[in-house]
This record gives structure tokens, C-alpha cells and sequence, in this order.
């Protein structure tokens, strides 16, 4: 596709429940990166592919929280057990190549509500 | 620990005029600084980036300046228009770390006409 695409937009979730939410990169992008941005808050960096590398998860706040990345396409980012301090908004975003001066991409984000 | 810091939440400022937002970072290690806008219910956008070698970048309306001794960077926007009104975020990174970013909280910025 022409942009980085996320789903589902919106997300409501109870307590306890696991949660998964997928972010399809631009086409040919090797990177691809998974952010979040909490109330108030900047955007937290959580998990980081490229390529056939292993992932750099060194963002991910608790083992509760995991990333796949498919055929170096498609990601899922998955929240087990998932907290009220887990709602956010999930933000994806790939670029062509990791590093480079023009960033990267995002999509328009997942926003988690956990009730 | 927040290493990188929008002091100013939201800044309201006339159509035409100059707009000046302003980031501060903590880590000297950062050689890479970028800005990104923000719409709502949009991801944010990339803008403008300064490397630390540098200590100005221009496009078009938008110029950044980096003061790596004071470790303050500033988004200058003349002149504003309404389109600008956005939430504005500082980012930075370390060589090396493959464009992990470390973000600000963010500025609102109002253009109002």
C-alpha cells in the first residue's frame, strides 16, 4: 500500500483479556518499528526489526508484551494479560532502511483502551 | 528518566508570524535530532533533521537550530499559517542505534488567524 497501515484504529479491551494488533508496512521497507504514546506522555520506543536480524526488544515493558514480524512484512504486536496502564496509542513505522536522515513512516496508530 | 523535554505544552501564536518551538536533551550522545507533526487521529509525520555537525538546516518555511553546548534545539516556522496547527514532537538518536528514537512530549501549536 501507499502508507503504513494499522488495525484495528480502536481497540477496547477488558482486563486480563490478550490483545493483538497488526501494522502492515510500506512495501519494500526492511525496517519496521513499534512505538507507543501513553496520556501525556512522548512516544516510547518498544521493539525494532530489520531485515532477517533478531529483533531489538530492548523497549518492551514487561514480558507480557511480544512482537512478530512475518516474512519480514506484516507485524503483530501482542499484549497478554493486558493492563489498565497498557492503554495507549500503538504507533507502527517502517523505513526503507534503519538509519538516514528522514526518519521513518508511521501509521495512524492503534488506540488501546483496557477497561 | 526523560532525556528529551518539550517544556512548553502549547503555544499559541498569530498567522504570519514567526513560530518558535523549543527541545531540550540531556544526553550528549544524541548526533541526530529530528522533528515530526502531528495531527490528530494521524501518525506523526517527519519534517526536518539536523545532524550534530551541523548547527542549522533549512526547508522552506521551517529551520532548525541545534546548540549542542547548551543541548537546546529550536523548530523556527515563518511565517506560520493555519495548516501549522499541529502538535509538534523533538526526537533524537545515537549513531549506531539503528534511528531508535527518544521523543519529547510534544508542543501544540495554535496558528490562529
Amino acid at each position: 500500500g501507499a502508507g503504513v497501515s494499522q488495525s484495528p484504529s480502536n481497540k477496547v479491551t477488558e482486563k486480563g483479556k490478550d490483545v493483538e494488533l497488526r501494522c502492515d508496512p510500506i512495501s519494500g521497507h526492511t525496517a519496521l518499528y513499534w512505538y507507543r504514546q501513553s496520556l501525556g506522555q512522548g512516544l516510547e520506543f518498544l521493539i525494532y526489526f530489520q531485515g532477517n536480524s533478531a529483533p531489538d526488544k530492548s523497549g518492551l515493558p514487561s514480558d507480557r508484551f511480544s512482537a512478530e514480524r512475518t516474512g519480514g512484512s506484516v507485524s503483530t504486536l501482542t499484549i497478554q494479560r493486558t493492563q489498565q496502564e497498557d492503554s495507549a496509542v500503538y504507533l507502527c513505522a517502517s523505513s526503507y532502511r534503519a538509519g538516514g536522515e528522514n526518519g521513518y513512516t508511521f501509521g495512524s496508530g492503534t488506540r488501546l483502551t483496557v477497561v | 528518566d526523560q532525556q528529551v523535554k518539550q517544556n512548553s505544552p502549547s503555544l499559541s501564536v498569530q498567522e504570519g508570524r514567526i513560530s518558535i518551538l523549543n527541545c531540550d536533551y540531556t544526553n550528549s550522545m544524541f548526533d541526530y535530532f529530528l522533528w515530526y507533526k502531528k495531527y490528530p487521529a494521524e501518525g506523526p509525520t517527519f519534517l526536518i533533521s539536523i545532524s550534530s555537525i551541523k548547527d542549522k538546516n533549512e526547508d522552506g518555511r521551517f529551520t532548525v537550530f541545534l546548540n549542542k553546548s547548551a543541548k537546546h534545539l529550536s523548530l523556527h516556522i515563518v511565517p506560520s499559517q493555519p495548516g501549522d496547527s499541529a502538535v509538534y514532537f523533538c526526537a533524537a538518536s545515537l549513531t549506531g542505534t539503528a534511528s531508535k528514537l527518544t521523543f519529547g512530549t510534544g508542543t501544540r501549536l495554535q496558528v490562529t488567524l
